[in-house]
């Protein structure tokens, strides 16, 4: 079955610092990998994904995301974190099925 | 280019009652699909539409129903609502070569509670 965990339901960083959000996946075949951000009583917005080709991948906001096959992760990542960063932060996974799989979420409060 | 709208965005319900909510995709859009997030959860895939016809469903009962419209607009139908119903939920557009690529465009939801 494929999966999607997100192993830390919150993040606190300082503003200004690098932050990393975590996921690990479990996706048949060729993964593809989303993430996803969500504000408060908001929809879901896109930020990056992984299809295919470099293991880096660059985003929305100056997020980046990188793909490591060996340790099936695909963390978040941004250089330096802003106040306007805290919200909450989805991992999925997709593929050939018409579906996405979503992790449970992860937290990032952004401290002043 | 509009994006995905849904109604209502809040919406409270008796459990044992019946309630539909709608969704109008994303301009271009073919595809639509349903997504269901608990409080404190991911969002959970409940079905898929296409061509006004389901095509692909998650690990819902039947009473999650939905339809599509020549327009590409949906609803989503539950009946028989329970406590365990109340949640967020998403609609999201898509071409349907698209949608396993993340190529959705999400609503803001409805907010069901059930009480």
């Amino acid at each position: 079955a494929q999966s999607v965990a997100q192993p830390e339901d919150q993040v606190n960083v300082a503003e200004g610092n690098p932050l990393t959000v975590k996921c690990t996946y479990s996706v048949s075949g060729n993964p593809y990998l989303f993430w996803y951000v969500q504000y408060p009583n908001r929809g879901l917005q896109f930020l990056l994904k992984y299809i295919t080709g470099d293991n880096l991948v660059k985003g929305s906001y100056g997020f980046e995301a990188e793909f490591n096959k060996s340790q099936t992760s695909f963390h978040l990542k941004k250089p330096s974190a802003l106040v306007s960063d805290s919200a909450l932060y989805f991992c999925a996974g997709g593929g050939a099925t018409n579906k996405l799989i979503f992790g449970t979420g992860t937290l990032l409060a952004v401290q002043p | 280019e509009t994006g995905v709208t849904q109604s209502p965005t809040h919406l409270i319900k008796t459990r044992g009652q019946q309630v539909t909510l709608r969704c109008s995709s994303q301009s271009g859009h073919n595809t639509v699909s349903w997504y269901q997030q608990a409080l404190g959860q991911g969002p959970q895939f409940i079905f898929q539409y296409y061509r006004e016809e389901e095509n692909g469903r998650g690990n819902f009962p039947p009473r999650f129903s939905g339809l599509q419209f020549p327009n590409y607009s949906s609803e989503l139908n539950v009946n028989a609502l329970e406590l365990d119903d109340s949640a967020l939920y998403l609609c999201a557009s898509s071409l349907v070569s698209q949608a396993g690529r993340g190529g959705y465009t999400f609503g803001s939801g409805t907010r069901l509670t059930v009480v």
